[in-house]
């Protein structure tokens, strides 16, 4: 059974910091690995999908690397401001018959302080 | 768009009482999904649809039942509600795989559920 692992759990830093976030799976037969972001109360965000294939994905500050052998991803982020606050969930995707499923792992709480 | 919308936002139940969760995509997507979120624990899905008129278990399908009558709308059912079913619950939905693998899935603002 696929299990998740994201490290640390929670994390504060200030404003201006560059940042990485830590995820890693158990099983390594994976298609794709998403990165989400939560806001309090909110549903969740998509900030970067990485195919299997890839190795890494860029968008803005955000930067996502896969090593699909080792089972490890990471979530950089460049310059962190106040607004990057919030949850990040890594979540890995498997196919079932013709269904992808999704195994989530429990977060990182960021906050970036002034 | 409107994306992916679930109604209600939030309801308390009484235990032994039954209720639907709505969920609606306006993206045309195939595939439909629910989850639940509980702390400490990573969301876990519930129940899926792969197209109109199908329906699938998830990891965690006990206690809930699932109807994908229209494409773009994909129900949520608690026959007799449990307090174990209080959790915060999200509908998700995608195209259907391809060449590439699963693609990305989009999420709903989730339904705050409280069973007392």
């Amino acid at each position: 059974k696929q299990e998740v692992t994201q490290i640390p759990a929670a994390l504060s830093v200030p404003e201006g910091e560059n940042l990485v976030l830590n995820c890693s799976f158990t099983d390594s037969a994976i298609y794709n690995l998403q990165w989400f972001r939560q806001d309090p109360g909110k549903g969740l965000t998509s900030l970067l999908l990485i195919q299997s294939s890839q190795r890494e994905q860029t968008s803005g500050r955000l930067n996502a690397s896969l090593d699909k052998s080792s089972g490890r991803s990471t979530l950089y982020i460049a310059a962190s401001q106040p607004g990057d606050s919030a949850t990040y969930l890594c979540a890995v995707s498997d196919l079932t018959g013709t269904a992808s499923k999704l195994t989530f792992g429990t977060g990182t709480r960021l906050q970036v302080t002034l | 768009n409107a994306g992916v919308t679930q109604t209600p936002k939030f309801r308390v139940l009484k235990t032994g009482q039954s209720m639907t969760l709505l969920c609606a995509q306006d993206m045309n997507h195939e595939y439909m999904y629910w989850y639940r979120q509980d702390p400490g624990m990573g969301l876990r899905l519930i129940h899926y649809s792969v197209g109109e008129g199908t329906t699938a278990k998830g990891e965690v399908p006990d206690g809930y039942n699932v109807s994908r009558l229209k494409k773009q709308n994909f129900l949520l059912g608690l026959e007799s509600a449990a307090p174990s079913q209080t959790s915060v619950y999200f509908c998700a939905s995608s195209y259907p795989p391809s060449g590439t693998g699963p693609d990305e899935q989009y999420f709903g603002p989730g339904t705050r559920l409280t069973v007392t």
